[in-house]
C-alpha cells in the first residue's frame, strides 16, 4: 500500500494558537488526499477533501475558515486548525486514495490536544 | 445516500476460533469493499480489499461478497489476542470518497 507519513504526531497547545498538520505522501504523487477527524469512541468524520492545486471541499458543517487546508504539491497536503479552542481536541488523519478500486491509505495521524 | 451498517459489537471470541464480521450496503450499484482494522488510538490499516463476488483469503482473513444480497463479511481464522480492534468496513461513492460503517469491535480472549 502507499505509504503516507502526518507531522507532528502529537501536539498540545494552548486555547487561540494555530496549529498545522502536514500529511505527505511517500511513494506516490497524490492529487487528492482527505483528511479525518476522530473524537474517542466515535467514527471517523470526513472533514474535507484536498485536492492539489485547487480549493479543498469541505463536508457540511466543517467551517472552511477554521480548518484550511492546502494542497500545494503532489506529495504534500497541510491541515491548519486556526484559533483552536478545546474542542478542536481530536484525532486528525489524512489518506490518499491510490488504485484502480479507490482504495485509501491512511497516514498515522496526529493527536491535537488544546488546553 | 449511501449507507453502510455494521453490528457494533463487542464481539467476543476465543483464541483459535473464527471471528466472523458483517456489513451491509445500501448501494447496489458498489462495486469495492474494503475492511480496514483500527486499533485503539491508532489510524485504519487496509486489510482486505475485495470487488467480485464470492470469497477472497490473504493468510487467516477471507472476504466474502454477495453483491445479491448486499452483504460482505470478513472471516479471521485462528483468531489471536493481537486480532483484538475495531474492524471498519467501508465502501467508494462519488469523488472516491469511502463511506464507513460504525465499525465493529473485536475482543479475542487468551
Amino acid at each position: 500500500g502507499a505509504v503516507v507519513s502526518q507531522h507532528p504526531s502529537r501536539v498540545i497547545c494552548k486555547s487561540g494558537t494555530s496549529v498545522k498538520i502536514e500529511c505527505r505522501s511517500l511513494d506516490f504523487q497524490a492529487t487528492t488526499m482527505f483528511w479525518y477527524r476522530q473524537f474517542p469512541k466515535q467514527s471517523l468524520m470526513l472533514m474535507a477533501t484536498s485536492n492539489e492545486g485547487s480549493k479543498a471541499t469541505y463536508e457540511q458543517g466543517v467551517e472552511k475558515d477554521k480548518f484550511l487546508i492546502n494542497h500545494a504539491s503532489l506529495t504534500l497536503s497541510t491541515l491548519t486548525v486556526t484559533s483552536a479552542h478545546p474542542e478542536d481536541s481530536s484525532f486528525y488523519i489524512c489518506s490518499l486514495d491510490r488504485g484502480p478500486y479507490n482504495e485509501q491509505f491512511f497516514g498515522p495521524g496526529t493527536r491535537l490536544t488544546v488546553l | 445516500q449511501k449507507e453502510v451498517e455494521q453490528n457494533s459489537g463487542p464481539l467476543s471470541v476465543p483464541e483459535g476460533a473464527i471471528a466472523s464480521l458483517n456489513c451491509t450496503y445500501s448501494d447496489r450499484g458498489s462495486q469495492s469493499f474494503f475492511w480496514y482494522r483500527q486499533y485503539s488510538g491508532k489510524s485504519p490499516e487496509l486489510i482486505m480489499s475485495i470487488y467480485s463476488n464470492g470469497d477472497k483469503e490473504d493468510g487467516r482473513f477471507t472476504a466474502q461478497l454477495n453483491k445479491a444480497s448486499q452483504y460482505v463479511s470478513l472471516l479471521i481464522r485462528d483468531s489471536q489476542p493481537s486480532d483484538s480492534a475495531t474492524y471498519l468496513c467501508a465502501v467508494p461513492n462519488a469523488g472516491n470518497m469511502l463511506t464507513f460503517g460504525g465499525g465493529t469491535r473485536l475482543m479475542v480472549k487468551p
